[in-house]
């Protein structure tokens, strides 16, 4: 049972532009968000996180919104880099709980 | 500050062999958690140990299994291995001062089987 999905498996998007990464999960327990980074043979990188009493947070070129009654959290990259290609991960957790339950990733390159 | 470090960082093995794989978290990081990545499973959580104390289990069988020390030190042991558990071992730990916890990730072992 997937209870974080990410539908998308790549994306391609051109340098400067906007880059969207979606998930959705079905766990309506779930009150935590992170989306990671991550390169082949290496571990997930932070970028940034949510927790459900919000429906925004930023750090800079970094966007999540959280769609709760959707059960949908998406990734803006603003604007797209190079070095942004890479797979990223959303998860979920509970807080208090430290489990995290990780979707199936997006690879994203970016075009020069 | 130092990041989350695990030894060793690769590792080759013959099935019916056990292994055991080493995580120093963070410097005042109190949780640590393991996860298992495969092609074809993704990641998936092992467990977590909070003063010496496993918290949370994932749904591996028990040839899976890890203690933490009293420094937050963690390993993992995987005995008589099999192909399947062929995969990069990744460790990760959080502050755990209550609230929401963010995890951060060491580079991973990977672990192959042969």
């Amino acid at each position: 049972d997937q209870q974080v999905k990410q539908n998308s498996p790549s994306l391609s998007v051109q340098e400067g532009r906007i880059s969207i990464l979606n998930c959705d999960y079905t766990n309506s327990m779930f009150d935590y968000f992170l989306w990671y980074k991550k390169y082949p043979a290496e571990g997930p990188t932070f970028l940034i996180s949510i927790s459900s009493i919000k429906d925004k947070n930023e750090d800079g070129r970094f966007t999540v919104f959280l769609n709760k009654s959707a059960k949908h959290l998406s990734l803006h990259i603003v604007p797209s880099q190079p070095g942004d290609s890479a797979v990223y991960f959303c998860a979920a957790s509970e807080i208090g709980n430290e489990k995290l339950t990780f979707g199936t990733g997006t690879r994203l390159t970016i075009i020069p | 500050k130092a990041g989350v470090t695990q030894t060793p960082r690769y590792l080759i093995k013959t099935r019916g062999q056990q292994v055991t794989l080493s995580c120093s978290p963070i410097s005042g990081h109190r949780s640590v958690s393991w996860y298992q990545q495969t092609p074809g499973q993704g990641l998936q959580f092992l467990f977590e140990y909070f003063s010496e104390t496993q918290r949370n289990k994932g749904n591996f069988p028990g040839r899976f299994s890890g203690r933490q020390f009293s420094n937050s030190r963690s390993e993992m042991n995987v005995s008589t291995l099999e192909l399947g558990d062929s995969a990069l071992y990744l460790c990760a730990s959080s502050l755990q001062a209550g609230g929401v916890n963010t995890q951060y990730f060491g580079p991973g072992t990977r672990l192959t089987v042969l």
